[in-house]
């Protein structure tokens, strides 16, 4: 089975701080690897997807990567901001099965 | 707008009551999923659905039981058999079979147990 983990479980950094958020998977046989945003209460927002044949996908200040051989990801936030403060989830599809697995998520607090 | 709409966004569920959480979709995506999430945990698995008529248990399914009678609809109903179901449940949809295969989600709602 598949086993997703995001270490750190909560981070904090001044405003206008670049970091980075970790997330490892123990089967490399993904089919995609997708990073979504949580606000308190609510659900989940994709940020970015990144197929298996991909090693990095760009939306504006974040960028993930996608190493398959060592079943690691990252999520790297430029210039982070008050409004960044959210729990950052990973999930990853396996090439068979329909399944999506999920890490437990790193709650970043960004202070102003 | 498309989306997915889960409702009710609060419930409160009595001992010995069944409930259902209902979730719309109109995407029209052929895969449904139920999620639940606990405080410091991971999403879990309860059912999916790739196709109408169709669905599968997750990792979870105890006590919860669900139907797909129609493409845009995933209703969820959580049993008295389930023993704990204080928890945010989450709704979430994908194209299934596109390429990218990308997870849409609900806004979630929150039960409680009186």
């Amino acid at each position: 089975k598949q086993e997703v983990t995001q270490i750190p479980a909560a981070l904090s950094v001044p405003e206008g701080e670049n970091l980075v958020l970790n997330c490892s998977f123990t089967d490399s046989a993904i089919y995609n690897l997708q990073w979504f945003r949580q606000d308190p209460g609510k659900g989940l927002t994709s940020l970015l997807l990144i197929q298996s044949s991909q090693r990095e996908q760009t939306s504006g200040r974040l960028n993930a990567s996608l190493d398959k051989s060592s079943g690691r990801s990252t999520l790297y936030i430029a210039a982070s901001q008050p409004g960044d403060s959210a729990t950052y989830l990973c999930a990853v599809k396996l090439n068979t099965g329909n399944q999506f697995y999920f890490g437990t998520g790193t709650s970043l607090t960004v202070i102003p | 707008d498309g989306g997915i709409t889960q409702s009710p966004k609060y419930l409160f569920r009595k001992e010995g009551q069944n409930v259902t959480l209902s979730c719309e979709q109109n995407l029209n995506h052929d895969a449904m999923y139920w999620y639940r999430q606990d405080p410091g945990q991971g999403l879990r698995l309860i059912y999916y659905s790739q196709i109408v008529n169709d669905f599968q248990k997750g990792d979870i399914a105890e006590g919860y039981s669900v139907s797909r009678e129609k493409k845009e609809s995933f209703p969820l109903t959580v049993t008295s058999a389930q023993k704990n179901p204080t928890a945010f449940y989450l709704c979430a949809s994908s194209p299934n079979g596109g390429i990218g295969e990308k997870l849409f989600f609900g806004s979630g709602t929150q039960l409680s147990v009186l």
